[in-house]
């Protein structure tokens, strides 16, 4: 079945680390996004990528980065820099043409610091 | 930029019956899509419904309907008939896009609301 696979589900972080979560997609989508979302609240924009090798910054980028090598795989890394990364991260794609085509989100990460 | 407004930050309703969860926006652009999500306890985000903001009318998907009302910049979602497996967070978000129908992806979304569906 086509979908959105993120790895791993629960993922623990020590002081200084980076560590990076995984996204893969199956749905030969163009565009990917990386939110988070912290308990009780909405999901923020962290980066996007609407084609391979390219990728914009969302509404909170410091402190993570991304890479679009593949047009299947949008890799999250949360780098030592970001001070408060406990929350729970969702990636998702989407076709990117518009009108009803919506975003297919994966089942998350939660991110837990040590 | 945009701006998404849930106000009610929890809701309750008796199984059976109809709920109404308000949303609304804030945006300069002249066309947008409004989207709803329905988020359970086990975190996954679900796809409810989607209205454009050309469209004449209000979308409906099964049980789900939306209430657009673009002068008033408010597109609420109608869940009739509720059932207990409703009982999650349900997120509104707005997407801009073009007059041409490609979209410029981003999402954004409101606070959401919590729902409760009583037996």
């Amino acid at each position: 079945d086509g979908g959105i696979t993120q790895s791993p589900k629960y993922l623990f972080r020590k002081e200084g680390q980076n560590v990076t979560l995984s996204c893969e997609q199956n749905l030969n989508h163009d565009a990917m996004y990386w939110y988070r979302q912290d308990p009780g609240q909405g999901l923020r924009l962290i980066y996007y990528s609407q084609i391979v090798n390219d990728f914009q910054k969302g509404d909170i980028a410091e402190g993570y980065s991304v890479s679009r090598e593949k047009k299947e795989s949008f890799p999250l890394t949360v780098t030592s820099a970001q001070k408060n990364p406990t929350a729970f991260y969702l990636c998702a794609s989407s076709p990117d043409r518009g009108g009803q085509e919506t975003q297919y989100f994966g089942p998350g990460t939660r991110l837990l610091v040590l | 930029a945009q701006k998404i407004t849930q106000t009610q930050p929890g809701m309750f309703v008796q199984e059976k019956e109809a709920v109404t969860l308000d949303c609304t926006y804030d945006t300069s652009d002249q066309s947008y899509g409004l989207f709803w999500y329905k988020q359970p306890s086990s975190g996954e985000m679900i796809f409810l419904i989607y209205q454009g903001s050309y469209d004449e009318q209000n979308a409906t998907e099964g049980r789900y309907s939306l209430n657009f009302q673009k002068a008033r910049k408010s597109a609420n979602l109608v869940i009739s008939a509720s059932q207990l497996g409703d009982s999650a967070m349900y997120f509104c978000a707005m997407r801009e896009e073009n007059a041409g129908g490609t979209s410029y992806g981003k999402l954004t979304f409101g606070q959401g609301t919590i729902l409760t569906v009583h037996p």
